[in-house]
């Protein structure tokens, strides 16, 4: 099982930006998905979980209306889109396998929102 | 939603010595409680689900215990590998999935 992250890197408040996860060494449709971040200096804060499908779509109250979970199960992919971004939103990215305990992470991709 | 509280902050140990790293529930999980291992620039760990069940690969000398509201990660004996900070989170009414403050263990 491997999950790589992408996409980070330093926007402005307000801006946006799309992280992507790509999975390998399992079937990734069979898999709900969930995204986790950590903010420096902070603990680990659930973002968002989609089902394998990707009918099924769950957000934290911090980031509802501004960020977007999806995936592409044809090409073993998973996404989150970051919308109207603040300074508190600076974090490292993971996305992580399955639906309620963590088993796969990924290494994480840094987000800095910053002028 | 649930809140987990991890105590305490930060725990210094020798190696070789047992670290007890303690969380509590702000309403009963139930069973439904993991722990993570995690080291700076790496991936979290899975160690511990349903309380006291082992993820896969990981080494004996790490247990957990409780039910409710009140639970605890026991490392045996700490090994080097081990110093780290421990997370504990359920999953027993989500969304959303919480996660307690955690726990840096450090050398002593």
């Amino acid at each position: 099982v491997q999950l790589v992250e992408s996409g980070g890197g330093k926007v402005q408040p307000g801006g946006s930006l799309r992280l992507s996860c790509e999975a390998s060494g399992f079937t990734f449709e069979n898999y709900e998905m969930n995204w986790v971040r950590q903010a420096p200096g902070k603990g680990l804060e659930w973002v968002s979980y989609i089902s394998g499908s990707g009918n099924t779509r769950y957000y934290a109250d911090s980031v509802r209306g501004r960020f977007t979970i999806s995936r592409d199960n044809a090409k073993n992919s998973l996404f989150l889109q970051l919308s109207s971004l603040r300074a508190e939103d600076t974090a490292v990215y993971y996305c992580a396998r399955d639906f309620d305990t963590l088993e796969y992470w990924g290494q994480g991709t840094l987000v800095t929102v910053s002028s | 939603e649930i809140v987990m509280t991890q105590t305490p902050a930060t725990l210094s140990v020798s190696p070789g010595e047992r670290a007890t790293l303690s969380c509590r529930a702000s309403q009963s999980v139930k069973s439904n409680l993991a722990w993570y291992q995690h080291k700076p620039g790496r991936a979290p760990r899975l160690l511990m689900y349903g309380v006291s069940l082992r993820a896969s690969g990981i080494p004996a000398r790490f247990s957990g215990n409780g039910s409710g509201t009140d639970f605890t990660l026991t490392i045996s004996s700490l090994q080097s590998e081990d110093f780290a900070v421990y997370y504990c989170q359920q999953y027993d009414d989500w969304p959303p999935l919480t996660f307690g403050g955690g726990t840096k263990v450090d050398i002593k």
